[in-house]
């Protein structure tokens, strides 16, 4: 099983910062990640699949990159619904996808 | 509106079996899998398993050593997670997702459902 590691945990960041999160797998998963938005009492949303392609209707602000084992998610200007936690996944280990333990992304 | 709706919430023994129904509505169910992933209190997001919608092809995560089982009635648009021989750290959020893809699978999600909630206890 590919086991996902994602950092910090928590992420202390004020309004219209830049916010970048990391997510690492314990082997490649080549570019076979995808990032998820959830906000409390909500189900997860898409954001961004095959490491970098957005979702649709997911804003330009939210960009993601790497492949292989290092990944990240960059928000470039947090917005105010943006804080919330994310996770990645990798479905390279195809059919045993697995989930990052998250980070919570909140307001410094 | 495309959506998935979930069935309710469900509180069961130790022992015992839950089965859980997915509604689906607004796109063409059998154009796409349809997967399971479950969120214990505080835990990380954890897959379970996915069916074909267009041929009812089933894929299950070994974690569950053979407790899980999906299945689906296509003139109701639904789809099933059955878990059996519960117990305690069965206690979770269990989603129902939309694979990306129509006809085959490529395992991320688009859709989601909105959760239904199961708790084990004696």
């Amino acid at each position: 099983e590919i086991v996902m590691t994602q950092s910090p945990a928590t992420l202390s960041v004020s309004p219209g910062e830049r916010a970048t999160l990391s997510c690492r797998a314990s082997q490649s998963v080549s570019s076979n990640l995808a990032w998820y938005q959830q906000k409390p009492g909500q189900a997860p949303r898409l954001l961004i699949y095959g490491a970098s392609t957005r979702a649709t209707g997911i804003p330009a602000r939210f960009s993601g990159s790497g492949s292989g084992t290092e990944f990240t998610l960059t928000i470039s200007s947090l917005q105010s619904e943006d804080f919330a936690v994310y996770y990645c996944q990798q479905y390279n280990d195809w059919p045993l996808f697995t989930f990052g333990p998250g980070t919570k992304v909140d307001i410094k | 509106q495309v959506q998935l709706v979930q069935s309710g919430a469900e509180v069961k023994k130790p022992g015992a079996s839950v089965k859980l129904s997915c509604k689906a509505s607004g796109y063409s169910f059998s154009r796409y899998a349809i997967h399971w992933v479950r969120q214990a209190p505080g835990q990380r997001l954890e897959w379970m398993g996915y069916i074909n919608a267009g041929n009812g092809n089933t894929k299950y995560s070994q974690n569950f050593q053979g407790r899980v089982s999906i299945s689906w009635n296509t003139s109701a648009s639904t789809a099933y997670l059955e878990l059996t021989s519960l117990r305690s750290e069965d206690t979770a959020l269990y989603y129902c997702a939309r694979d990306f893809e129509q006809h085959y699978v490529v395992g991320w999600f688009d859709l989601w459902g909105q959760g239904t909630l199961v708790t084990v206890s004696s």
